[in-house]
């Protein structure tokens, strides 16, 4: 079992749509990253959080420490927000162990 | 653009070949790492580097070499690899020691590496 874990897998929507990403980790951490893989394979990095709510345009992260457990919601979700989100959590100062990524299609 | 960028984008090698992979990063940080991304699993941690010092080596085969000749650059050699090791190689650097206290990684564009 992955000590993080991501829900669903793969997701497909229409544009427009309100969209959700789960991630649940084992280990205690300090902060958790949520980051964009686009299909050429570069890797971008939308947050870093280690309580509460962020937000930056139509992304918003959630995370509760307690639950150990992170969302990150998609407002108003456009074709080019396809890619794959993928949740990280430091596990000491100089490694991230990652989820296995969610892969959102969005159909217009 | 992350600041960080990797050469070649695509690599398509047979198993007696070798060749390396380039990383540059010029943000002024001094931990640089390789990750390996292989089809439906996590990024596995590879190698980092720490003010040029290796300070992790994730039980990477010998047939992988890194090499971190200033804090800037990083090289991954590659030499008798194995079709299993087709995969995205990413580089990322940050902040030594900092990724528990809030510091971002910045991610390279990877190397598509097919082993045939």
């Amino acid at each position: 079992k992955n000590e993080v874990e991501q829900s669903p897998q793969n997701l497909t929507a229409q544009e427009g749509e309100f969209i959700t990403i789960n991630c649940s980790y084992s280990v205690g951490i300090s902060a958790l990253h949520w980051l964009q893989q686009h299909p050429g394979g570069g890797i971008v990095s939308l947050f870093m959080l280690s309580s509460g709510k962020k937000k930056h345009g139509r992304l918003i992260a959630t995370i509760n420490i307690q639950e150990k457990h992170s969302s990150l919601h998609i407002t108003a979700s456009h074709p080019r927000d396809s890619a794959v989100y993928i949740c990280a959590v430091p596990y000491n100062t100089d490694k991230l162990i990652f989820g296995t990524g969610t892969r959102l299609q969005v159909f217009p | 653009e992350t600041g960080v960028t990797q050469t070649p984008r695509h690599l398509v090698m047979g198993m007696t070949n070798k060749k390396s992979l380039k990383c540059e990063q010029h943000l002024g940080h001094n931990a640089m790492y390789w990750y390996k991304q292989s089809a439906k699993k996590p990024l596995e941690l590879m190698f980092v580097y720490n003010f040029k010092e290796q300070t992790e080596n994730n039980s990477v085969p010998s047939r992988f070499s890194p090499e971190c000749p200033n804090s800037s650059h990083l090289f991954l050699h590659l030499h008798t690899l194995q079709p299993e090791d087709s995969a995205l190689y990413l580089c990322a650097s940050s902040v030594p020691g900092q990724l528990l206290m809030n510091t971002e990684a910045f991610f390279g564009q990877g190397t598509r590496l097919t082993v045939v």
